[in-house]
């Protein structure tokens, strides 16, 4: 069975830095896309990024390239998303996600429950 | 980028009726790289269409998905209680994958 555990809520305060995790378990980590999509609360998803932990190919949506990085370690099968200046839109429920196959990166199929960050001063 | 237009905003239906939500890309989708995904209150989201048409494992056949280019559509026939959720698409042709706002689908 495919689990993705993620990271408890954080509280951080506006130019903080911050970085929040996803154990991967039940698929051979390094085979597989894995990748982060936001949720401000009551509003849509957005799509930040996927990282494929084999070689590090990254790929990221341009409106949050820059602010945030995605990266992988394949020695604990864990995905990371990372922020060096968190601001108060940051805010959001993060999740973290694997797609259905190797061949495209987005077909979501499988969601972690989920890391509520709340950013405020 | 490309914008997904989803209509109507909200859906109310009795049970045993068919439900069927609209997305609307501002260009065509390459591949018809369309999906469509349930989230429940407080749950993380659950995709149930990929390809446009294609049924996710476990998702039950009232679930289907259709349409080419710009115009998608998600099908939920004989609608259940369980089925009370909110709807989005999402297209992954283009280089950088987008969603639409969401159907709100209430069961009366």
């Amino acid at each position: 069975e495919v689990r993705l555990v993620q990271s408890g809520a954080e509280v951080k305060k506006p130019g903080e830095s911050l970085k929040i995790s996803c154990l991967a378990s039940g698929y051979t980590f390094t085979r597989s896309w894995i990748g982060w999509v936001r949720q401000v609360p009551g509003k849509a998803l957005e799509y930040v990024a996927v990282i494929y932990p084999d070689d590090s190919d990254t790929r990221y949506n341009p409106s949050f390239q820059g602010h945030v990085t995605i990266s992988a370690d394949k020695s604990i099968n864990t995905a990371y998303l990372q922020w060096s200046s968190l601001r108060a839109s940051d805010s959001a429920m993060y999740y973290c996600t694997r797609p259905l196959g190797w061949e495209v990166p987005y077909e979501f199929a499988q969601w972690g429950q989920g890391t509520l960050v709340t950013v405020s001063s | 980028e490309i914008v997904l237009t989803q209509s109507p905003g909200t859906l109310s239906l009795s049970p045993g009726e068919r439900a069927t939500l609209s997305c609307r890309a501002s260009q065509s989708v390459s591949n018809d790289y369309v999906g469509w995904y349930q989230q429940k209150p407080g749950q993380a989201p659950r995709l149930l269409i990929y390809g446009a048409s294609s049924r996710a494992s476990g998702i039950p056949d009232r679930f289907s998905g259709s349409g080419s280019g710009t115009d998608f559509t998600l099908t939920i026939n004989r609608l259940e209680p369980e089925d009370s959720a909110v709807y989005y698409c999402q297209q992954y042709g283009s280089s950088s994958p987008t969603f639409g706002g969401g159907t709100k689908v209430e069961i009366k």
